[in-house]
């Protein structure tokens, strides 16, 4: 079965620090997401991603954060400079379509990234 | 805006037992999407369910069941003759039918199944 898969599954990084966390989402797929979860918090939207652009961001996805897909299947999220409360597990999703063309919400999550930030 | 509230952290039930899961959301929306979501020990956010919000019929899919009741915005599971491998988090999400690629999740209930 097609999974999404992401690396590392666990980075510790100095406070200021430059961190980027890969994924490969499903090779058909065409929506990528960035999702991220504080310990034992709920799990919160960052962004969104089609078409090589951003479709929807949050609050939270401030300057400090950026994503690209640098070629045909590698998806990633960028943290300039990493705060303490970045810390957190990072999951990227993707999906078909959005209901407009696919299974609306039937995102595949990733494993995770936990991001430690010192 | 849009919210998603699961009154209950966490949940012991004894194996066999049925179990619910609560979930209440507002939304602003006329039109929207409701999810569950399913987060095992190992991590990752499974899917198990979308309902549409013009779509009010239960459905169920083995030990499992969603009642969704747009009159008191809820839209609970339930776990019949639960197993230890259900003890999980999980979540409920609600998305805006026309932006259905931001959802927004509720803070998760963790479910432990006792042998």
């Amino acid at each position: 079965e097609p999974e999404v898969t992401q690396t590392p599954s666990h980075q510790v990084t100095q406070m200021g620090q430059e961190v980027i966390l890969h994924c490969v989402p499903i090779s058909n797929h065409l929506y990528f997401y960035w999702y991220r979860q504080i310990l034992g918090q709920k799990v919160e939207f960052l962004v969104s991603f089609y078409n090589n652009e951003i479709s929807e961001k949050s609050e939270i996805f401030d300057d400090q954060f950026s994503v690209e897909r640098p070629d045909g299947s590698n998806f990633t999220l960028k943290i300039r400079s990493t705060k303490l409360e970045d810390s957190a597990m990072y999951f990227c999703a993707s999906s078909e379509g959005t209901g407009r063309g696919g299974r609306p919400g039937e995102l595949f999550f990733g494993e995770g990234s936990r991001l430690t930030v010192l | 805006a849009q919210k998603v509230t699961q009154a209950q952290t966490e949940i012991s039930v004894v194996e066999k037992e049925d179990v619910t899961l609560d979930c209440v959301y507002e939304t602003r929306d006329t039109t929207y999407y409701l999810f569950w979501y399913k987060q095992p020990p190992s991590g990752e956010l499974v899917f198990l369910i979308r309902r549409n919000s013009f779509d009010e019929q239960n459905e169920i899919s083995g030990r499992y069941s969603w009642n969704f009741q747009k009159s008191t915005s809820s839209f609970n599971f339930t776990i019949t003759a639960s197993q230890v491998v259900d003890s999980a988090v999980y979540f409920c999400a609600l998305s805006d039918f026309n932006r259905d690629d931001k959802i927004i999740f509720g803070k998760g209930t963790r479910l432990h199944i006792l042998p």
